[in-house]
């Protein structure tokens, strides 16, 4: 069956260290990614996604993340983490099967401490 | 433009109860998806309408749920018999085939709390 593994509930870092959030995916063919922001109180808002191409994918905010289909994973990355990124992030596979289902990860909340 | 809206944002209902939650996705956008997110957990999947083809209900918890979609836009999830474990954010999204877009763009949510 299909799924989304985001094995960190929750990460803390520092304000203006480096992020690296991770996501990977079981599913037999090359899916749709997308990574979702779920700021305190806000609907959620997609920050990047990657269906072909570059498998290095800019974002809104200063964040990328990379497809490596070896690892059928697609981390998230922000060089420089600034307070306002305190959120939660939800990785998502988007699978194409006749119509077109999306399945979520767990969630990892991000904690910025100054 | 308008995004997608949600009503109501918050509804408090009595265990056994029937509720409904509304959606109006953004126009033109022809699939539209029903997730709910309990406390601190993740999205989960109820249901998805595409255009005019049966919808996939494959997420739907049990037979108290039910979702309609008029006229391919505004669609009603219908929760009966409410349940104390029925309490959650139920979120609504909509896309639209663009090349290989696909992406969801979410309504606020209706927050549930069944008491």
């Amino acid at each position: 069956a299909q799924s989304v593994t985001q094995p960190d509930i929750h990460i803390t870092v520092s304000e203006g260290a480096s992020l690296e959030l991770r996501c990977n995916y079981s599913y037999g063919a090359t899916p749709y990614l997308f990574w979702y922001v779920q700021s305190p109180g806000q609907g959620l808002q997609l920050l990047l996604k990657y269906f072909s191409g570059d498998t290095l994918v800019q974002g809104i905010k200063g964040f990328e993340a990379e497809f490596k289909r070896s690892q059928s994973s697609f981390n998230l990355r922000k060089p420089s983490v600034h307070w306002s990124d305190a959120a939660e992030y939800f990785c998502a596979v988007g699978l194409n099967t006749g119509g077109f289902k999306t399945i979520f990860g767990a969630g990892t909340r991000l904690f910025v401490k100054a | 433009g308008a995004g997608v809206s949600q009503s109501p944002s918050n509804k408090v209902t009595e265990k056994g109860k029937d509720v409904e939650l509304r959606c109006d996705p953004i126009s033109g956008h022809t699939a539209l998806y029903w997730y709910r997110q309990s406390l601190g957990q993740g999205l989960e999947f109820l249901i998805y309408f595409q255009g005019n083809s049966a919808p996939d209900k494959s997420g739907l918890p049990s037979d108290r749920f039910s979702a309609e979609r008029t006229g391919g836009s505004v669609s009603t999830l219908t929760i009966q018999r409410t349940q104390q474990e029925d309490s959650a954010v139920y979120l609504c999204a909509s896309s639209y085939r663009r090349g290989g877009g696909r992406e969801q763009y979410f309504g606020p949510g209706t927050r549930l709390t069944v008491t």
